[in-house]
């Protein structure tokens, strides 16, 4: 969706290395969120911040980290605690009010060397 | 927690036919999502649903709420080869959480 902006692409990490990855969006939106997508999976919630200075873990937060200091950024850290953290990332926003729908970034291809 | 089955996982078709997916929750959902997603991009917001009974159109596809409020349906006519892609169902999870919860997606394959 135009207003989010996923980088890089693609992202290569090696054993032992943390990486982050970005999401900038230029909606003015409160809510971001993280998911990670294995082949053939649906969408798994890694965290979600509704406010900045504030975030939750989601389903599967262990190994990852992030930080939201400003309202447009919300970035992940793939740590090296991660020790399978090959997939399809993706990022959300959304208005942050109750069943307000996500729009999501084109996404990160991480992939370990 | 919630959860949401989405049917069939994967459909194989010709070029101009009809086809029809859906998805069904554990418990009762205020609001039905449906997104698809082309191969290496992230999901794009086709149809969004906020009344049981709901009938929504977006040029050939058409998404219902169902009456019950545990299921939704998404149709798409005349399908062409753009139509390729993975289809997803998402609703809302715990009441107040404001986090969707995602369905496994319907994967479209399209023979012209």
């Amino acid at each position: 969706d135009g207003g989010i902006t996923q980088s890089p692409k693609y992202l290569f990490r090696k054993e032992g290395q943390n990486v982050t990855l970005s999401c900038e969006q230029n909606l003015n939106h409160d809510a971001m969120y993280w998911y990670r997508q294995d082949p053939g999976q649906g969408l798994r919630l890694i965290y979600y911040s509704h406010i900045v200075n504030d975030f939750q873990k989601g389903d599967i937060a262990e190994g990852y980290s992030v930080s939201r200091e400003k309202k447009e950024s919300f970035p992940l850290t793939v740590t090296s605690a991660q020790k399978n953290p090959t997939a399809f990332y993706l990022c959300a926003v959304s208005r942050g009010r109750l069943n307000q729908p996500q729009h999501f970034g084109d996404g990160t291809r991480l992939s370990i060397l | 927690g919630q959860q949401l089955n989405q049917s069939p996982q994967s459909m194989f078709i010709q070029e101009g036919e009809d086809v029809s997916m859906n998805c069904t929750s554990s418990s009762i959902f205020n609001t039905w999502l449906w997104y698809k997603q082309d191969p290496g991009e992230g999901p794009v917001l086709l149809i969004a649903l906020y009344k049981a009974g709901e009938l929504t159109s977006n040029g050939r596809l058409t998404a219902q709420f169902g009456i019950t409020r545990k299921d939704s349906f998404l149709n798409i006519s005349a399908s062409i080869p753009s139509d390729v892609g993975i289809y997803f169902c998402a609703g809302p999870g715990v009441q107040g959480a404001q986090k969707l919860v995602f369905g496994q997606g319907t994967r479209l394959t399209i023979n012209p």
